[in-house]
Protein backbone atom coordinates (compact mmCIF):
# COMPACT_ATOMS: atom_id res chain seq x y z
CA UNK A 1 0.00 0.00 0.00
CA UNK A 2 0.80 3.52 -0.37
CA UNK A 3 3.45 4.96 2.70
CA UNK A 4 3.47 9.14 2.73
CA UNK A 5 6.28 10.71 4.57
CA UNK A 6 5.95 13.89 5.85
CA UNK A 7 8.92 16.40 7.52
CA UNK A 8 9.22 18.02 9.94
CA UNK A 9 6.69 17.36 12.43
CA UNK A 10 7.39 20.78 14.09
CA UNK A 11 8.13 23.96 12.23
CA UNK A 12 8.78 27.33 14.00
CA UNK A 13 8.89 30.49 11.92
CA UNK A 14 9.28 34.20 12.54
CA UNK A 15 6.01 36.01 10.97
CA UNK A 16 7.15 37.15 7.44
CA UNK A 17 9.15 34.07 6.91
CA UNK A 18 8.52 31.71 4.18
CA UNK A 19 8.04 27.50 5.47
CA UNK A 20 8.48 24.54 3.38
CA UNK A 21 6.66 21.37 4.17
CA UNK A 22 7.89 18.30 2.22
CA UNK A 23 6.19 14.91 1.60
CA UNK A 24 7.19 11.93 -0.12
CA UNK A 25 4.86 9.29 -1.40
CA UNK A 26 5.89 5.12 -2.46
CA UNK A 27 2.84 4.38 -4.89
CA UNK A 28 3.52 5.80 -8.20
CA UNK A 29 0.05 5.03 -8.98
CA UNK A 30 -0.74 8.23 -6.43
CA UNK A 31 -1.60 11.08 -8.86
CA UNK A 32 -3.62 13.13 -6.94
CA UNK A 33 -1.89 15.11 -3.89
CA UNK A 34 -4.02 17.44 -1.33
CA UNK A 35 -3.11 19.48 1.35
CA UNK A 36 -4.81 19.87 4.73
CA UNK A 37 -4.83 22.77 7.80
CA UNK A 38 -6.49 21.59 10.69
CA UNK A 39 -6.26 24.16 13.57
CA UNK A 40 -6.78 22.98 17.03
CA UNK A 41 -10.06 21.26 17.64
CA UNK A 42 -11.09 21.95 14.13
CA UNK A 43 -11.71 20.23 10.73
CA UNK A 44 -9.50 19.19 8.68
CA UNK A 45 -9.73 22.02 5.57
CA UNK A 46 -8.42 21.56 1.65
CA UNK A 47 -6.11 24.55 1.06
CA UNK A 48 -4.27 23.52 -2.00
CA UNK A 49 -3.63 20.47 -3.76
CA UNK A 50 -1.94 19.53 -7.27
CA UNK A 51 -2.58 16.38 -9.60
CA UNK A 52 0.11 14.66 -11.17
CA UNK A 53 -0.20 15.91 -14.80
CA UNK A 54 0.99 19.47 -13.38
CA UNK A 55 4.79 20.32 -11.47
CA UNK A 56 3.66 23.55 -9.39
CA UNK A 57 0.19 25.03 -8.55
CA UNK A 58 -0.07 28.60 -6.40
CA UNK A 59 -2.88 30.58 -4.98
CA UNK A 60 -1.70 33.84 -2.74
CA UNK A 61 0.79 32.51 -0.43
CA UNK A 62 0.69 29.16 -0.75
CA UNK A 63 2.17 27.15 -3.33
CA UNK A 64 2.20 23.23 -3.77
CA UNK A 65 5.47 21.83 -5.86
CA UNK A 66 5.46 17.93 -7.12
CA UNK A 67 8.47 16.28 -8.82
CA UNK A 68 7.00 12.68 -10.00
CA UNK A 69 10.48 11.38 -10.60
CA UNK A 70 11.62 12.00 -7.14
CA UNK A 71 7.69 10.93 -5.81
CA UNK A 72 8.19 14.09 -3.62
CA UNK A 73 6.17 17.16 -3.13
CA UNK A 74 6.10 19.94 -0.99
CA UNK A 75 3.90 23.14 0.40
CA UNK A 76 5.41 26.16 0.44
CA UNK A 77 3.93 29.04 1.96
CA UNK A 78 5.33 32.52 2.00
CA UNK A 79 4.93 35.97 4.17
CA UNK A 80 3.62 34.04 6.69
CA UNK A 81 1.11 35.18 9.14
CA UNK A 82 -0.35 33.95 12.66
CA UNK A 83 -3.30 33.06 11.59
CA UNK A 84 -1.30 30.30 9.03
CA UNK A 85 -0.74 28.53 12.73
CA UNK A 86 -2.33 25.29 12.75
CA UNK A 87 -1.52 21.19 11.67
CA UNK A 88 -0.82 20.69 7.86
CA UNK A 89 -1.44 17.18 6.26
CA UNK A 90 -0.82 16.14 2.68
CA UNK A 91 -1.74 13.30 1.60
CA UNK A 92 -1.58 11.15 -1.75
CA UNK A 93 -4.52 9.55 -3.92
CA UNK A 94 -4.29 6.84 -6.46
CA UNK A 95 -6.10 7.24 -9.65
CA UNK A 96 -6.93 3.27 -9.72
CA UNK A 97 -9.40 0.97 -7.86
CA UNK A 98 -11.95 3.98 -7.65
CA UNK A 99 -12.25 4.42 -4.09
CA UNK A 100 -9.59 7.22 -4.10
CA UNK A 101 -8.59 6.46 -0.21
CA UNK A 102 -5.84 8.62 0.85
CA UNK A 103 -3.21 8.01 2.81
CA UNK A 104 -2.21 10.99 4.91
CA UNK A 105 1.50 12.07 5.84
CA UNK A 106 1.78 12.36 10.15
CA UNK A 107 1.42 16.12 10.11
CA UNK A 108 3.34 19.16 10.69
CA UNK A 109 2.78 21.61 13.57
CA UNK A 110 3.33 24.99 12.18
CA UNK A 111 4.31 28.11 14.72
CA UNK A 112 4.06 31.62 13.06
CA UNK A 113 5.59 34.06 16.18
CA UNK A 114 4.35 37.50 15.65
CA UNK B 1 -25.10 25.87 2.11
CA UNK B 2 -24.08 23.02 5.55
CA UNK B 3 -20.67 20.96 5.72
CA UNK B 4 -20.20 17.57 6.82
CA UNK B 5 -21.71 17.32 9.96
CA UNK B 6 -20.98 15.08 12.70
CA UNK B 7 -22.77 14.38 16.02
CA UNK B 8 -22.20 14.12 18.99
CA UNK B 9 -18.83 16.62 19.05
CA UNK B 10 -17.48 14.74 22.17
CA UNK B 11 -18.21 11.02 23.34
CA UNK B 12 -17.62 9.51 26.83
CA UNK B 13 -17.90 5.92 27.32
CA UNK B 14 -16.96 3.03 29.23
CA UNK B 15 -14.41 0.29 28.26
CA UNK B 16 -17.06 -2.60 27.32
CA UNK B 17 -19.94 -0.25 26.03
CA UNK B 18 -21.33 0.05 22.78
CA UNK B 19 -21.39 3.88 20.92
CA UNK B 20 -23.20 5.01 17.77
CA UNK B 21 -21.41 8.16 15.81
CA UNK B 22 -23.48 9.90 13.38
CA UNK B 23 -22.11 12.06 9.68
CA UNK B 24 -24.38 13.72 7.96
CA UNK B 25 -22.65 14.13 4.62
CA UNK B 26 -23.01 17.56 2.33
CA UNK B 27 -26.25 17.26 0.93
CA UNK B 28 -26.14 15.60 -2.67
CA UNK B 29 -22.56 13.71 -1.81
CA UNK B 30 -22.44 10.78 -2.92
CA UNK B 31 -19.10 9.04 -1.24
CA UNK B 32 -18.76 9.41 2.17
CA UNK B 33 -15.49 8.06 3.95
CA UNK B 34 -14.62 7.32 7.86
CA UNK B 35 -11.32 8.04 9.21
CA UNK B 36 -9.46 7.86 12.89
CA UNK B 37 -7.15 10.43 14.40
CA UNK B 38 -4.65 9.52 16.76
CA UNK B 39 -3.20 12.38 18.83
CA UNK B 40 0.14 14.02 16.81
CA UNK B 41 -1.34 11.22 13.86
CA UNK B 42 -2.94 11.59 10.48
CA UNK B 43 -6.16 10.90 9.17
CA UNK B 44 -6.41 6.55 8.86
CA UNK B 45 -8.57 5.43 6.71
CA UNK B 46 -11.44 3.08 8.13
CA UNK B 47 -14.20 2.81 5.32
CA UNK B 48 -15.53 4.25 2.67
CA UNK B 49 -19.38 4.36 0.83
CA UNK B 50 -19.78 4.79 -2.39
CA UNK B 51 -23.92 5.24 -2.43
CA UNK B 52 -25.34 2.68 0.01
CA UNK B 53 -22.77 -0.20 -0.24
CA UNK B 54 -19.51 0.03 1.62
CA UNK B 55 -16.75 -0.03 -1.50
CA UNK B 56 -14.27 -0.64 0.70
CA UNK B 57 -13.85 -1.37 4.76
CA UNK B 58 -10.70 -2.57 4.78
CA UNK B 59 -9.43 -0.14 7.45
CA UNK B 60 -11.74 -1.28 10.26
CA UNK B 61 -9.48 -2.45 12.61
CA UNK B 62 -11.39 -5.62 13.62
CA UNK B 63 -15.76 -6.72 14.11
CA UNK B 64 -15.98 -4.89 16.79
CA UNK B 65 -16.22 -1.86 14.06
CA UNK B 66 -19.30 -1.63 11.85
CA UNK B 67 -20.50 1.33 9.65
CA UNK B 68 -24.08 1.70 7.81
CA UNK B 69 -25.22 4.08 5.40
CA UNK B 70 -28.68 2.50 4.74
CA UNK B 71 -29.88 5.82 2.44
CA UNK B 72 -27.04 6.76 0.84
CA UNK B 73 -26.92 10.13 2.78
CA UNK B 74 -26.31 9.66 6.63
CA UNK B 75 -23.98 7.50 7.59
CA UNK B 76 -23.47 5.81 11.75
CA UNK B 77 -20.43 3.87 12.45
CA UNK B 78 -20.85 1.68 15.41
CA UNK B 79 -18.02 0.49 18.08
CA UNK B 80 -19.19 -2.69 20.04
CA UNK B 81 -17.32 -3.45 23.45
CA UNK B 82 -15.33 -0.75 23.62
CA UNK B 83 -11.71 -0.22 24.48
CA UNK B 84 -9.52 2.29 25.80
CA UNK B 85 -7.84 2.17 22.44
CA UNK B 86 -10.54 2.74 20.64
CA UNK B 87 -9.81 6.35 22.09
CA UNK B 88 -9.67 8.90 19.09
CA UNK B 89 -10.90 11.84 16.88
CA UNK B 90 -13.52 10.03 14.63
CA UNK B 91 -13.44 12.07 11.22
CA UNK B 92 -16.39 12.05 8.41
CA UNK B 93 -15.19 13.09 5.22
CA UNK B 94 -17.74 13.23 1.97
CA UNK B 95 -16.88 13.82 -1.70
CA UNK B 96 -18.93 14.85 -4.79
CA UNK B 97 -17.60 12.67 -7.49
CA UNK B 98 -17.75 13.09 -10.99
CA UNK B 99 -14.94 15.30 -11.57
CA UNK B 100 -14.68 15.83 -8.08
CA UNK B 101 -14.67 12.58 -6.70
CA UNK B 102 -10.88 13.07 -5.06
CA UNK B 103 -11.43 16.18 -2.91
CA UNK B 104 -13.42 15.78 0.33
CA UNK B 105 -15.00 18.34 2.56
CA UNK B 106 -14.23 17.10 6.29
CA UNK B 107 -16.77 17.44 9.80
CA UNK B 108 -15.13 18.64 12.61
CA UNK B 109 -15.02 15.05 14.18
CA UNK B 110 -16.71 13.37 16.97
CA UNK B 111 -14.22 12.97 19.96
CA UNK B 112 -14.00 9.56 21.49
CA UNK B 113 -13.08 9.11 25.05
CA UNK B 114 -13.34 5.39 27.06
CA UNK B 115 -12.52 4.99 30.06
Amino acid sequence: GENVEQHPSTLSVQEGDSAVIKCTYSDSASNYFPWYKQELGKRPQLIIDIRSNVGEKKDQRIAVTLNKTAKHFSLHITETQPEDSAVYFCAAIPASGGSYIPTFGRGTSLIVHP
Amino acid sequence: GAGVSQTPSNKVTEKGKYVELRCDPISGHTALYWYRQSLGQGPEFLIYFQGTGAADDSGLPNDRFFAVRPEGSVSTLKIQRTERGDSAVYLCASSPGGVLKNIQYFGAGTRLSVL
